[in-house]
């Protein structure tokens, strides 16, 4: 079946750069994309969420870009802090029905002070 | 708003014993909820979907007859994973939704000896 995946599964980077953290989707149905924060033995965590007739959409130090054309989403987050330090993963929604979520693999993202 | 609790957090039972985990929305109705398992370094994987006052839907390859979902009420989801064995030890995570976005639970971790 189809499937999200992630090119990356562990990011190091350092406090107060820029985080730049993939994903790409497989379903072209799509058309609901979430990205989340998961930090260990949490649940997870809604970051910023972007529909399918946009490309761009910035939360707070968030922004997440999707490019329909080659099936790619991209979380960045600005100005990176230890607290952001989790695995990130990014879902697509379906359009299968009763709000259906289907995550991608997940990225380590590891920040050093 | 849009909080969602599991209890308990973690247990950890015999090989061959039955354990119950509930998933409430504390401040909304929730007319499906989700029940998501993950293991150690992995995705989240959707496990069943249930509507309150019917039957779960299970994905395929999850046995509906090992681990029973009863959705009673708008508040309360229930997951009992019956005859547990030590590969059924995962992190189980469950979400509610009032037909949009999902609100996850904080999860709770299973340990089968």
């Amino acid at each position: 079946g189809e499937s999200v995946g992630l090119h990356l599964p562990t990011l190091s980077v350092q406090e107060g750069d820029n985080s730049i953290i993939n994903c790409a989707y497989s379903n072209s149905a799509s058309d609901y994309f979430i990205w989340y924060k998961q930090e260990s033995g949490k649940g997870p965590q809604f970051i910023i969420d972007i529909r399918s007739n946009m490309d761009k959409r910035q939360g707070q130090r968030v922004t997440v870009l999707l490019n329909k054309t080659v099936k790619h989403l991209s979380l960045q987050i600005a100005a990176t802090q230890p607290g952001d330090s989790a695995v990130y993963f990014c879902a697509e929604n379906p359009t299968s029905g009763y709000s259906t979520l289907t995550f991608g693999k997940g990225t380590m993202l590891l920040v050093s002070p | 708003g849009a909080v969602v609790s599991q209890h308990p957090s973690w247990v950890i039972c015999k090989s061959g014993t039955s354990v119950k985990i509930e998933c409430r929305s504390l401040d909304f109705q929730a007319t499906t909820m989700f029940w998501y398992r993950q293991f150690p370094k992995q995705s989240l994987m959707l496990m069943a979907t249930s509507n309150e006052g019917s039957k779960a839907t299970y994905e395929q390859g999850v046995e509906k007859d090992k681990f029973l979902i009863n959705h009673a009420s708008l508040t309360l989801s229930t997951l009992t994973v019956t005859s547990a064995h030590p590969e059924d030890s995962s992190f189980y995570i469950c979400s509610a939704s009032t037909g949009g976005e999902q609100f996850f639970g904080p999860g709770t971790r299973l340990t089968v000896l």
